[in-house]
C-alpha cells in the first residue's frame, strides 16, 4: 500500500497524559500536514512541513502540541497534557511541492479519546 | 464569517437526479480550489480539483467563479454510492476546509 498511513487508529488517554501520533506520507510527497476533525465540522489546519522544515503554523495550535519531521519522511504530532477537548480525529495528509495545485491525499486518521 | 462556507444540508436526492452543492470564500487571494468527499468516520478524498475554466469528470462537473469567490460542484444522474459529505477545499496559504453538505441518494 503506497498511500498515507497512520499509527495508531484509535488512542484513549486519560486526561493530563501526552500522546503521539506518527503519520508516513506518500513516498515521493515533499510536504506534509496534520489536521485535527470534529464532528460536523470539516478538517481544521494545524500545521504543515516541507522536507523537514514546518512552514507554518496554525494559531489555533496551543503550545501543548508539538509536531516534528526530522528527516523529511515520517513525521510525528506529540500533545502534552491532554484535556478533554483534544479529542478528535487527526489526519494527516502528504502533498508533492513541485507543482500547483498541490493535491492532498488523506491518510486514515487517528482517533483520540481522553477521558 | 468563516472563510469557506457551505450549505450543511442534508440533501436527501432520488437515484438518477442532478444535485448541485455551492460554496464561497472569503479569501480573494486563493489560488487552489477542490472537492473532496468524506464518507461517515472514513478520512477526506480528493474528489477533484478545481480550474478556472470549469471541469468535468464523468457525472461530476465543477465550476469556479473568482469573482464573486464561488464555487460549485454538479452531479448528474446521481448513485447511491454517492452518498457522502461533500467538501469545499480551498488554498491559499493552507488549506481550508468547508464544514461539508452531507448528501443521501435513496433508492
Amino acid at each position: 500500500d503506497t498511500g498515507v498511513s497512520q499509527d495508531p487508529r484509535h488512542k484513549i488517554t486519560k486526561r493530563g497524559q501526552n500522546v503521539t501520533f506518527r503519520c508516513d506520507p506518500i513516498s515521493e510527497h515533499n510536504r506534509l500536514y496534520w489536521y485535527r476533525q470534529t464532528l460536523g465540522q470539516g478538517p481544521e489546519f494545524l500545521t504543515y512541513f516541507q522536507n523537514e522544515a514546518q512552514l507554518e503554523k496554525s494559531r489555533l495550535l496551543s503550545d501543548r502540541f508539538s509536531a516534528e519531521r526530522p528527516k523529511g519522511s515520517f513525521s510525528t504530532l506529540e500533545i502534552q497534557r491532554t484535556e478533554q477537548g483534544d479529542s478528535a480525529m487527526y489526519l494527516c495528509a502528504s502533498s508533492t511541492g513541485d507543482r500547483a495545485p498541490y493535491e492532498q491525499y488523506f491518510g486514515p486518521g487517528t482517533r483520540l479519546t481522553v477521558t | 464569517r468563516k472563510e469557506v462556507e457551505q450549505d450543511p444540508g442534508p440533501f436527501n436526492v432520488p437515484e438518477g437526479a442532478t444535485v448541485a452543492f455551492n460554496c464561497t470564500y472569503s479569501n480573494s487571494a486563493s489560488q487552489s480550489f477542490f472537492w473532496y468527499r468524506q464518507d461517515c468516520r472514513k478520512e477526506p478524498k480528493l474528489l477533484m480539483s478545481v480550474y478556472s475554466s470549469g471541469n468535468e469528470d464523468g457525472r461530476f462537473t465543477a465550476q469556479l467563479n473568482r469573482a464573486s469567490q464561488y464555487i460549485s460542484l454538479l452531479i448528474r444522474d446521481s448513485k447511491l454510492s454517492d452518498s457522502a459529505t461533500y467538501l469545499c477545499v480551498v488554498n491559499s496559504n493552507d488549506m481550508r476546509f468547508g464544514a461539508g453538505t452531507r448528501l443521501t441518494v435513496k433508492p
